[in-house]
């Protein structure tokens, strides 16, 4: 069975520039999370998605926004990119909203 | 401002020793904990977890320890071994959230080093 699948897997953007990343939740499951990993510090929530529908918004500005698809799948966008985004963008999925989460691998973003 | 706190950013353990690692929250709605570890280029892999009705649960080599009057927890790795070394987060599930575990306030991990 394939796992939590995102793309892609490293990028380059400039800032100001719009990104979007893609991720592909386990077969079944109907909830798909994403989160922000700067360099040292933990993962940090900014939207989940179960059933088509925006459960959940961290403290993020509005910059960042996210949908999910019909078939459970999902895309994070970041629009006017800053030098502070720079971070590994991380997907979480599972069976419903209140089960266990589990990730892939992440997208590694780079803004210069 | 942190709601979960690893303070120490890496550890060092003899191979076939015990590891403890720890954590500690601020919010008392906290109700329900997770460990994950991550190995580089990976995503995070679910470890255990444990209900705040609980003050213990093991699994494996793996045993968490709850205390939430010092609204503390701790992960015992019991033995450790060199596969064991990787990154640790500690989780809770936002009491926001209704408990969901697709919103996970993340503390700043723990570099476990177990060295042969």
């Amino acid at each position: 069975d394939a796992g939590v699948t995102q793309s892609p897997t490293h990028l380059i953007k400039t800032r100001g520039q719009h990104v979007t990343l893609r991720c592909s939740p386990i077969s079944g499951h109907k909830s798909v999370s994403w989160y922000q990993q700067v360099l040292g510090q933990g993962p940090q929530f900014i939207f989940q998605y179960y059933e088509k529908e925006e459960r959940g918004r961290g403290n993020f500005p509005d910059r960042f926004s996210a949908r999910q698809f019909p078939n459970y799948s999902s895309e994070l966008n970041v629009n006017a990119l800053l030098l502070g985004d720079s971070a590994l963008y991380l997907c979480a999925s599972s069976i419903d909203a209140n089960t266990e989460a589990f990730f892939g691998q992440g997208t590694r973003l780079t803004v210069v | 401002d942190q709601q979960v706190k690893q303070n120490s950013p890496s550890l060092s353990v003899q191979e076939g020793r015990i590891s403890i690692l720890n954590c500690d929250y601020t919010n008392s709605m906290f109700d329900y904990f997770l460990w994950y570890k991550k190995y580089p280029a990976e995503g995070p892999t679910f470890l255990i977890s444990i209900s705040s009705i609980k003050d213990k649960n093991e699994d494996g080599r793996f045993t968490v320890f709850l205390n939430k009057s010092a609204k503390h927890l701790s992960l015992h790795i019991v033995p450790s071994q060199p596969g064991d070394s990787a990154v640790y987060f500690c989780a809770a599930s936002d009491p926001n959230y209704g408990g969901s575990q697709g919103n996970l306030i993340f503390g700043k991990g723990t570099k476990l080093s177990v060295k042969p």
